[in-house]
């Protein structure tokens, strides 16, 4: 399966502090997002970073793709209360019509 | 500014029954999806279209049938419900296949089949 795995499963921080969530593929890719999802509600898009680029920023959001270990990071700085959600990568791999999800990591930020 | 619409947002169903879950968007996306999401297998695809008039299994489409009739619609039905049917349900749908521009989510379909 192309499918991502997100490391770690669970992430229980402070807030302020940064998150860090990885993400590993098995094959090339166009592409690779990541998504939010708070409890009980639909996937929202954050942020795609293409196969030819390295880091991407989106406000409190930086995302790092390394081709050449299939894998890629979501840092998510000074984080919120409101930033407890799960979070989901999903790739667009060569070969395939549709993206792929990860099975997600839960953030936990503690007020 | 709805997006993805589905319906119902609930519902109990027993074993052997059928029903159908709606989903409607406003964007004019070509490509529409259904996803179910359990616990600790993420989300994993039934089906899909590419546009309207056309379906395509996804990873797990058996017990599950799909028809796009107008291109801002998707229907999911389950012929005869079965306990492992029970799931979240959500309907997504983009600009493109590969999701250059992301895909928009619907909130979901609890689904419970006793």
């Amino acid at each position: 399966s192309q499918q991502g795995e997100e490391d770690p499963q669970a992430l229980s921080i402070q807030e302020g502090e940064n998150a860090t969530m990885n993400c590993s593929y098995k094959t090339s890719i166009n592409n690779l997002q990541w998504y939010r999802q708070n409890s009980g509600r639909g996937l929202v898009h954050l942020i795609l970073i293409r196969s030819n680029e390295r880091e991407k920023h989106s406000g409190r959001l930086r995302v790092t793709l390394d081709t050449s270990k299939k894998s890629s990071s979501l840092l998510i700085t000074a984080s919120r209360a409101a930033d407890t959600a799960s979070y989901f990568c999903a790739t667009d791999a060569f070969g395939y019509s549709t993206l792929t999800f990860g099975k997600g990591t839960m953030l936990l930020v503690s007020p | 500014n709805a997006g993805v619409t589905q319906t119902p947002k609930f519902r109990v169903l027993k074993t052997g029954q059928s029903m159908t879950l709606l989903c409607a968007q406003d964007m004019n996306h070509e490509y529409m999806y259904w996803y179910r999401q359990d616990p600790g297998m993420g989300l994993r695809l039934i089906h899909y279209s590419v546009g309207e008039g056309t379906t395509a299994k996804g990873e797990v489409p058996d017990g599950y049938n799909v028809s796009r009739l107008k291109k801002q619609n998707f229907l999911l039905g389950l012929e005869s419900a079965a306990p492992s049917q029970t799931s979240v349900y959500f309907c997504a749908s983009s600009s493109s296949g590969t999701g250059r521009d992301g895909y928009t989510f619907g909130s979901g379909t609890r689904l419970t089949v006793v």
